[in-house]
């Protein structure tokens, strides 16, 4: 389909890793991101990986991505409290514009 | 940084008035900016994208003539919502994008509309 795909919802403990995923569509993308958006806030660019890369790692988060599979995944360590939002995937298509998947929820419990 | 505001955060407007929202860039020159449409618990939606001194390309489903945009300058977009009904409620978000960077997209905190 044309859809960039997430989970809706994720919850975990405070402390334990999460694992946010998504699946795109287009071979093409050459970029691929992560942004987090807070209650009634815009979107925070988190990290964004090139579509060469298998691997990128930025302090508390690990982005994996299986081109073949096209499938990208965002691993946050110890999660806490504030890690608490809306996480969405996004890919850059050839066109050079930005498609969205729906948002996964991640709650963290205490 | 990039920063990239909007004004107003919230607008509460009576149906078939106008609306216009404000995305500036505050700190870099963007070529050009995009909006987009957010409704609740749902995706982004790219409404438009706006090249500085020339017309919007809209997406497909998009009323032009509804959703009128201007992107006068390097630091400002305006959108403006004409004869607003409920169903225009929403949250709109613009993003911006540096000159000479294709990459990366700056996104403004986002507008509540409200239309009673």
């Amino acid at each position: 389909g044309e859809d960039v795909e997430q989970s809706l919802f994720l919850s975990v403990r405070e402390g334990d890793s999460s694992v946010i995923n998504c699946t795109y569509t287009d071979s093409s993308s050459t970029y691929l991101y992560w942004y987090k958006q807070e209650p009634g806030a815009g979107l925070q660019l988190l990290t964004y990986i090139f579509s060469n890369m298998d691997m990128k790692q930025d302090q508390r988060l690990t982005v994996l991505l299986n081109k073949k599979d096209k499938h990208l995944s965002l691993r946050i360590a110890d999660t806490q409290t504030g890690d608490s939002a809306i996480y969405f995937c996004a890919e850059r298509r050839s066109g050079q514009n930005f498609v969205f998947g729906p948002g996964t929820r991640l709650s963290v419990l205490p | 940084g990039a920063v990239v505001s909007q004004h107003p955060s919230r607008v509460i407007c009576k149906s078939g008035t106008s609306v216009k929202i404000e995305c500036r860039s505050l700190d870099f020159q963007a070529t050009t900016m995009f909006w987009y449409r957010q409704f609740p618990k749902q995706s982004l939606m790219l409404m438009a994208t706006s090249n500085e001194g020339s017309k919007a390309t809209y997406e497909q489903g998009v009323e032009k003539d509804k959703f009128l945009i201007n992107h006068a300058s390097l630091t400002l977009s305006t959108l403006t919502v004409t004869s607003a009904h409920p169903e225009d409620s929403s949250f709109y978000i613009c993003s911006a994008r540096k000159a000479g960077e294709r990459n990366e997209q700056f996104f403004g905190p986002g507008t509540r509309l409200t239309v009673l």
